[in-house]
């Protein structure tokens, strides 16, 4: 158990739906990552957070966007979804410096 | 930006025979080269990493070198166990933090008893 907690585990959704998934970083780490994985590919940074700030940004589309709360805990919101955005979502979350613990994800699919 | 390459997207090995997955990266200041293990129905976990001050490192049967000229790097797993089978995943970054992580495509590496 990495700590990082995804829900939901899974999400079934219908072209053009909005979807918010949520994630709970290590107890005490601030930085929050997401991270994409489509079938067969490697995974892609979308988005970091560190402490409630967007820390750096990657290949996320215009349609998603994310936030971390003073929580800590972050959302990524997925907006007129594609078939093409069915993918494990992965959140990763970390201290200050040292490796990324990783969520089990959040498998979407979009029908 | 960073790219990298992973080879081979899939690699078979028998049961206690040696396994090489090997990358390449294309960010001559790339400074750190993690290496994560995803088992079915998992997220990543990290297994071993390394720093480009570093040739070599090593972690009873997992070791990861580096080449900082060729701009390449590889792991290494010994006497393969049944529990090594899982997708391994490279990955660079030219910060000290994991900021801007790029990994490579991923091996699906499996050990045949």
């Amino acid at each position: 158990d990495s700590g990082v907690t995804q829900t939901p585990k899974h999400l079934i959704t219908a072209t053009g739906q909005r979807v918010t998934l949520r994630c709970s970083p290590r107890s005490g780490d601030l930085s929050v990552y997401w991270y994409q994985q489509s079938l067969d590919q490697g995974l892609q940074f979308l988005i970091q957070y560190y402490n409630g700030e967007e820390r750096a940004k990657g290949n996320i589309l215009e349609r998603f966007s994310a936030q971390q709360f003073p929580d800590l805990h972050s959302e990524l919101n997925l907006s007129s979804l594609e078939l093409g955005d069915s993918a494990l979502y992965f959140c990763a979350s970390s201290g200050t410096v040292g490796e990324l613990f990783f969520g089990e994800g959040s498998r979407l699919t979009v029908l | 930006g960073e790219n990298v390459e992973q080879h081979p997207s899939t690699l078979s090995v028998q049961e206690g025979d040696s396994a090489v997955i090997k990358c390449t990266y294309s960010d001559s200041a790339s400074n750190y080269f993690p290496w994560y293990k995803q088992e079915l129905g998992k997220g990543p976990q990290l297994i071993i990493d390394i720093r480009s001050n570093v040739g070599e490192k090593k972690d009873q049967r997992i070791a990861v070198t580096l080449n900082k000229t060729a701009k390449h790097f590889s792991l290494h797993i010994t006497e393969t166990q049944p529990e090594d089978s899982a997708v391994y995943f490279c990955a660079a970054s030219n910060e000290f933090g994991n900021e801007k992580l790029t990994f490579g495509t991923g091996t699906r590496l499996t050990i045949i008893p």
